[in-house]
């Protein structure tokens, strides 16, 4: 089945800790993005990926970074200076083409919570 | 920058009525995404408006979008239970035709279905 993974479902932070979370897919799409969501709010994005080995900031960037050495992996580290970073953290992927529609696929979530 | 802003933000429903949701954004956009998300869920996509006076419909769901009054809505009709969830409207900012995958979504509606 082709989708999108996510991983860890929960994961714990501590004070100053840098911590990374996976996401993988096998749609073979081009296009991966992070969002984050806070209790009651919509989605911020807060990195997106085009193709492979380049990426963009979205609008709350600050704190965390991002890699993409292949297609399916786009991994994002939550660092220390994320001075608040509990919140549920959503992956997507889309075709990436921009004559087609842009439909975003999500991952199931990881959720981030901290000691 | 843009705005998406969706209401009401909560609804309480009786099952059986049709009620609609608005989601109004502040820049030109021939795109717009409805989602719908289940508590602790993922999103799940609901439609894709590509065009101004695009109508879909899924079911007890039907979307439209006016994109020269930016605006688009999501009515229901007969509503059931199994409708109960959180659904959100997201825009693409597209120059030119050219996507940049950003989605800019609302802060979601809050729907709830009761007997």
């Amino acid at each position: 089945d082709g989708g999108i993974t996510q991983s860890p479902k929960y994961l714990f932070r501590k004070e100053g800790q840098n911590v990374t979370l996976s996401c993988e897919q096998n749609l073979n799409h081009d296009a991966m993005y992070w969002y984050r969501q806070d209790p009651g709010q919509g989605l911020r994005l807060i990195y997106y990926s085009q193709i492979v080995n380049d990426f963009q900031k979205g609008d709350i960037a600050e704190g965390y970074s991002v890699s993409r050495e292949k297609k399916e992996s786009f991994p994002l580290t939550v660092t220390s200076a994320q001075k608040n970073p509990t919140a549920f953290y959503l992956c997507a992927s889309s075709i990436g083409d921009s004559w087609y529609q842009e439909t975003q696929y999500f991952g199931p979530g990881t959720r981030l919570l901290v000691l | 920058e843009l705005k998406v802003e969706q209401n009401p933000l909560f609804l309480s429903m009786q099952e059986g009525k049709n009620y609609t949701i608005y989601c109004n954004y502040s820049t030109t956009s021939d795109r717009l995404y409805w989602y719908r998300q289940d508590p602790g869920k993922s999103l799940e996509s609901l439609f894709v408006l590509l065009s101004n006076g695009a109508v879909k419909q899924e079911g007890r769901l039907m979307a439209s979008l006016d994109t020269k009054a930016r605006l688009s809505t999501l009515h229901i009709t007969a509503a059931v239970h199994d409708l109960s969830a959180t659904y959100f409207c997201a825009v693409d900012i597209r120059a030119g035709g050219t996507s940049y995958g950003k989605l800019t979504f609302g802060q979601g509606t809050i729907l709830t279905v009761h007997p």
